[in-house]
């Protein structure tokens, strides 16, 4: 695959429900990043891996969240007990090293969006 | 806690125009500041990148300048076409140890008419 590829596209859920959420970053890619988009907002981060270990998980609005990449390369992004303000479009992205270094740009996926019911 | 607006929210020219996407941000503690596109129901393409020691930088038809001191950056686009249209988001990076995060601006949804 060429890019950041995520599943499901789409996702509804029940209040209550638990989602998990996909995300495989391109191949070799060392940073991947989830971030959380409202309708009509930007992106707001989430959380941080590099490689298998996540750095920054600062951006997790609460304990319901949780994010995993145990092999370096697939992440999974968890929400337990799913509230309807949990509906948002969540996006992933990789870059080779990190997007502080010039020739290491950010890939981002299309996005899940996520409508909880 | 960094802050970064984005002026205006919705444009609409007509086709050939020259025009100017404005951002603001609080901190000028950035490492590097992000153009990105994004399509309806697309993810984030990444447009240029300004480190935070860099004045400007071009691409094609894109130019987008850096003013850490004030806090803006502008992105201009020259000659637009009806392909230009999309939203386009501006975003600072910040690092902290090990870690590196965007912060983004609300966007700016460009139209160009043909």
């Amino acid at each position: 695959g060429a890019g950041v590829s995520q599943s499901p596209r789409y996702k509804v859920a029940k209040r209550g429900q638990d989602v998990a959420l996909r995300c495989d970053p391109i191949s070799g890619h060392v940073s991947l990043f989830w971030y959380q988009q409202a309708l009509g907002q930007g992106p707001e981060f989430l959380t941080y891996f590099q490689n298998e270990a996540q750095l920054d998980k600062s951006g997790l609005p609460s304990d319901r969240f949780f994010a995993e990449r145990p092999e370096g390369s697939v992440s999974t992004l968890k929400i337990q007990r799913t509230q309807q303000e949990d509906s948002a479009v969540y996006l992933c992205a990789s870059s080779l090293v990190g997007t502080r270094y010039y020739n290491s740009p950010l890939h981002f996926g299309n996005g899940t969006r996520l409508t909880v019911t | 806690k960094q802050e970064v607006t984005q002026i205006p929210a919705a444009l609409s020219v007509p086709e050939g125009e020259n025009l100017v996407l404005n951002c603001s941000f609080t901190d000028s503690a950035i490492y590097n500041l992000q153009w990105f596109r994004q399509d309806p129901g697309k993810g984030l393409t990444s447009l240029l990148l300004i480190q935070s020691s860099q004045r400007e930088q071009t691409s094609g038809r894109l130019n987008a300048s850096l003013d850490k001191s004030s806090g803006r950056s502008t992105l201009y686009i020259a000659a637009s076409q009806p392909g230009d249209s999309a939203t386009y988001l501006c975003a600072v990076c910040l690092t902290q140890g090990g870690s590196e995060k965007l912060v983004f601006g609300k966007g700016t949804k460009l139209t160009v008419n043909p």
